[in-house]
């Protein structure tokens, strides 16, 4: 089962920050938070993880609350093509079965 | 490398029809992992390899899938007697196991579409 809650839509102007929030209130201490995205017709990708630090890629960042209770993504300079389904997924270290478990994400659309 | 590769890209079959799907992961992964996604819904977890050895099979993978990996490197998703609720998006995900960052890679995916 999922752990996450996520907006089921969400708009952003064309070259603003987009924020993308989860709520993970149930997470142990032990897992991460990963977030991936799935443009129309492809595969997901991965974007970025975290356990409590803030982190940052060539891609986003992600925020972590002092609680680990939620996070934000964050796409600085949104583009169209950033328009996609953003998954945000808890789970657990490496030590055994690390399936990823999806729900239905959060479909983002960049607006000219 | 050239990441994690799923023929066909498409399959059109017929109802009772069997179906074979190739997945051809990233060389040095050991883990591949097979999902099913519906129009409108997340991936879903079918089953996943470590190496050649078939380690968990979901609720989902019923009698009429079966999944092999036999050298440990690409891996067949077969299902036979197909129904109309089989069509999906099937995606093949890879990656190298026994990190704390895991990642799974995915590949493009196999629509297929049931008459």
């Amino acid at each position: 089962d999922a752990k996450t809650t996520q907006p089921t839509s969400m708009d952003c102007a064309e070259g603003r920050a987009a924020n993308l929030p989860c709520n993970h209130s149930t997470i142990s201490g032990n897992e991460y938070v990963y977030w991936y995205r799935q443009i129309h017709s492809q595969g997901p990708q991965y974007i970025i993880h975290g356990l409590k630090n803030n982190e940052t890629n060539e891609m986003a960042s992600l925020i972590i609350t002092e609680d680990r209770k939620s996070s934000t993504l964050i796409l600085p300079h949104a583009t169209l093509r950033d328009t996609a389904v953003y998954y945000c997924i808890v789970r657990p270290p490496n030590f055994g079965n690390e399936k990823l478990t999806f729900g239905t994400g959060t479909r983002l659309t960049i607006i000219p | 490398d050239t990441g994690v590769s799923q023929n066909p890209r498409h399959k059109i079959t017929k109802r009772g029809q069997n179906v074979t799907f190739r997945c051809d992961p990233i060389s040095e992964h050991n883990r591949l992992y097979w999902y099913r996604q519906t129009l409108g819904q997340g991936p879903e977890f079918l089953t996943y390899f470590q190496n050649e050895a078939q380690l968990e099979k979901s609720r989902l993978l019923s009698d009429r899938f079966s999944a092999e990996r036999p050298k440990g490197s690409f891996s067949t998703l077969e299902i036979q007697r197909t129904e109309q609720g089989d069509s999906a998006m099937y995606l093949c995900a890879s990656s190298l196991g026994g990190q704390i960052n895991e990642k799974l890679l995915f590949g493009s995916g196999t629509q297929l579409s049931v008459l």
